[in-house]
């Protein structure tokens, strides 16, 4: 199966709830990075963590990262209509230029 | 801001057809990347430049073939184009890579979405 596997596949909630998607992994990793895909557009990068990391914040977005599960979760606090996008994983393995990208995390959230 | 531009948002094109998509960004990143997003599958890289005229595979090249003659340009060549290539592409450009220096952010283009009837 493939590396960086999202999980739920898919979420809803209310606004103002928060979202938390996880994403597990199966090699050493450099880094994780989480991405948001708006409806048929690109991608856009939201954060990195690095492998001697272990939490990130950037405005409502916390990240943790767990290297002896080889898992990461995004929480996304007081959820907005606009937060609705499809959520990515992508992983860097040590020593390959691949960034590996999940299957993604719908997130719907009702305003 | 990186800005990541592609030629077109859709594309039309019948079976047997040869079809370019450009990418262009504008930040002299080194590396450019191209992928393929299907339903249920993701991102899959197609290929990778990681300097001018240098390419290498990614994991599904068949079918495809690429072009990077100038940095800020990288090009992705369907030589006979068939209705399982009908996807989402999507390029992308970083400053360094994942594993190897691990700044790296990954910039997205707004994709390009190819129908081949």
């Amino acid at each position: 199966s493939q590396q960086g596997e999202e999980d739920p596949q898919a979420l809803s909630i209310q606004e103002g709830e928060n979202a938390t998607m996880n994403c597990s992994y199966k090699t050493s990793i450099n880094n994780l990075q989480w991405y948001r895909q708006n409806s048929g557009r690109g991608l856009v990068h939201l954060i990195l963590i690095r492998s001697n990391e272990r939490e990130k914040h950037s405005g409502r977005l916390r990240v943790t990262l767990d290297t002896s599960k080889k898992s990461s979760s995004l929480l996304i606090t007081a959820s907005r209509a606009a937060d609705t996008a499809s959520y990515f994983c992508a992983t860097g393995p040590l020593g390959t230029y691949k960034y590996i990208f999940g299957t993604g995390t719908r997130l719907k959230v009702l305003a | 801001d990186v800005k990541v531009t592609q030629s077109s948002r859709y594309l039309v094109k019948r079976t047997g057809e040869k079809v370019f998509l450009e990418c262009v960004q504008d930040m002299d990143h080194e590396n450019m990347f191209w992928y393929r997003q299907d339903p249920g599958l993701g991102l899959r890289l197609i290929y990778f430049s990681y300097d001018v005229k240098m390419k290498e595979k990614g994991d599904i090249p068949e079918g495809y073939s690429v072009s990077r003659e100038k940095k800020e340009r990288f090009s992705l060549i369907l030589e006979s184009a068939s209705t399982n290539q009908t996807s989402m592409y999507l390029c992308a450009s970083s400053l360094g890579l994942a594993g190897l220096r691990g700044t790296d952010t990954q910039y997205f283009g707004p994709g390009t979405r190819l129908t081949v009837l």
